[in-house]
């Protein structure tokens, strides 16, 4: 089974600075797919970022942008400029084909990270 | 407006009764999936579905049943054998046209066994 490890439970950053998540991935797939999930204090589950292992280039969404290291199964969020807004748990998430029955997708999640924001 | 409604937002039961959680979805998605979020450790998988007729067990699946009827409805049951159910019990669903595509998720139910 793949396993998603997010080793920063809480962190905090000054707003307008920059902060990176951490997250690391354990699979033999080579094809795969990586999500970053934002959940605020709503609960409401938001997609931040994606990136397809098999794309080199780091996948970037305004102030958001991914460091994916494949050989390292490294899988790393960089917010830059953050706001108040950013308050919330990030989780990040691995999708898989799994080769049973109909055939599906199976999207498993790490622990997640409470991000704070400090004014 | 298209989107996953779970229903309720909160729901309460006695010890020993069946629940069952709802979450429907008008996007036309294929595969839709249940998770169970506890505080400190994420979201773990439960139940998944790719088509109609068919569902596959997540990690934790002990203590859950799912059917998968009509495209659009993903019912989970939480029964007396699940040990602890007192979570927060999340539906997601995505379209499988793309590979990459990202599931979309309900507002969740909140379930306190008593």
């Amino acid at each position: 089974a793949q396993t998603v490890t997010q080793s920063q439970p809480e962190m905090s950053v000054q707003e307008a600075e920059t902060v990176t998540l951490s997250c690391t991935y354990d699979t033999s797939e080579n094809n795969y797919y990586l999500f970053w999930y934002k959940q605020p204090p709503s609960r409401q589950m938001i997609l931040v970022i994606r990136q397809e292992a098999y794309k080199q280039q780091n996948a970037t969404e305004n102030r958001f942008s991914v460091n994916f290291q494949k050989a390292a199964k490294s899988f790393s969020l960089k917010i830059s400029d953050s706001q108040l807004g950013d308050t919330a748990m990030y989780f990040c998430a691995f999708m898989k084909h799994v080769h049973s029955g109909a055939g599906s997708y199976q999207l498993t999640f790490g622990k997640g990270t409470k991000l704070s924001v400090i004014p | 407006d298209g989107g996953i409604t779970q229903s309720p937002k909160y729901l309460f039961r006695k010890e020993g009764q069946n629940v069952t959680l709802s979450c429907e979805q008008n996007l036309n998605h294929d595969a839709m999936y249940w998770y169970r979020q506890d505080p400190g450790q994420g979201l773990r998988l439960i139940y998944y579905s790719q088509i109609v007729n068919d569902f596959q067990k997540g990690d934790i699946a002990e203590g859950y049943s799912v059917s998968r009827e009509k495209k659009e409805s993903f019912p989970l049951t939480v029964t007396s054998a699940q040990k602890n159910p007192t979570a927060f019990y999340l539906c997601a669903s995505r379209h499988t046209g793309g590979v990459s595509t990202e599931a979309f998720f309900g507002q969740g139910t909140r379930l306190t066994v008593v």
